[in-house]
C-alpha cells in the first residue's frame, strides 16, 4: 500500500514567486496535515484538513494557504515568497480527526527561496 | 512556557550505552502520546506510542508520568542506527504537537 506521497521533492523559487505544493494521503485516510520544518528547527504546525475542510491553522500568515479536493489529496500554496520560507515541507495523514490517531509523514518538498 | 519541551541534546552516546530522553508537556488535558524517530533530512517516523502503563518494544520503553506531565523514551544497548532526533508528540483535543526533538548519536 502506498504511502504518504509528496510532490515535487525539490522546487526552487525567487522572491515574490508563489509555491505549489501537492500530497496524496495514505488510500482511507481523510485527514491531511502540513508542516514546516527550516533547517536545524522542530515541525511547525501549518493547516489541517479534513473532509475538505479547513480545520484548525498554525501561526503563519495568510500568504499561506491551501485546500483538500474530494479525493483527500491537498495542496499548500505559498504566496509572495519570501527568503525565511525556505524549508522541508511535510504533510501527514491520518485515518480521521480526533484523539489518538497516528500520524503518517509523506519524504516532504524541500523549498528553496533564492 | 512552550507546549512541549525536550533536552535538545545532542546525545552523545557509545555503543551499548543506554540512554534516557524526557518530554514535558503543559496541557493537563493531553490525551495521547507518542515518539517518533527523525533521520537526517528525512520524515519523521512513528517509533511508538505511549501508553499510560508504560509499554515496552524490544530495546525501546516508553513511560508516562501524568502527575508531572512527563512521557520518557529509554533506549537500551543503544545501536550505530540509532543516531536520529526523537521527536516527542502530545495531542489534546485535535491538536497534535510536536516537541522540538532531542538529538542522539551513537558513535562506534
Amino acid at each position: 500500500e502506498a504511502g504518504v506521497t509528496q510532490s515535487p521533492t525539490h522546487l526552487i523559487k525567487t522572491r515574490g514567486q508563489q509555491a505549489t505544493l501537492r500530497c496524496s494521503p495514505i488510500s482511507g485516510h481523510t485527514s491531511v496535515y502540513w508542516y514546516q520544518q527550516a533547517l536545524g528547527l522542530g515541525l511547525q504546525f501549518l493547516l489541517w484538513y479534513d473532509e475538505g475542510e479547513e480545520r484548525n491553522r498554525g501561526n503563519f500568515p495568510p500568504r499561506f494557504s491551501g485546500r483538500q479536493f474530494p479525493n483527500y489529496s491537498s495542496e499548500l500554496n505559498v504566496n509572495a515568497l519570501e527568503l525565511e520560507d525556505s524549508a522541508l515541507y511535510l504533510c501527514a495523514s491520518s485515518l480521521e480527526p480526533g484523539e489518538g490517531n497516528i500520524q503518517y509523514f509523506g519524504a516532504g518538498t524541500r523549498l528553496s527561496v533564492l | 512556557r512552550k507546549e512541549v519541551e525536550q533536552d535538545p541534546g545532542p546525545f552523545n552516546v557509545p555503543e551499548g550505552a543506554t540512554v534516557a530522553f524526557n518530554c514535558t508537556y503543559s496541557n493537563s488535558a493531553s490525551q495521547s502520546f507518542f515518539w517518533y524517530r527523525q533521520d537526517c533530512r528525512k520524515e519523521p517516523k512513528l517509533l511508538m506510542s505511549v501508553y499510560s502503563s508504560g509499554n515496552e518494544d524490544g530495546r525501546f520503553t516508553a513511560q508516562l508520568n501524568r502527575a508531572s506531565q512527563y512521557i520518557s523514551l529509554l533506549i537500551r544497548d543503544s545501536k550505530l542506527s540509532d543516531s536520529a532526533t526523537y521527536l516527542c508528540v502530545v495531542t489534546y483535543g485535535q491538536n497534535f504537537v510536536f516537541g522540538p526533538g532531542t538529538r542522539l548519536s551513537v558513535l562506534p
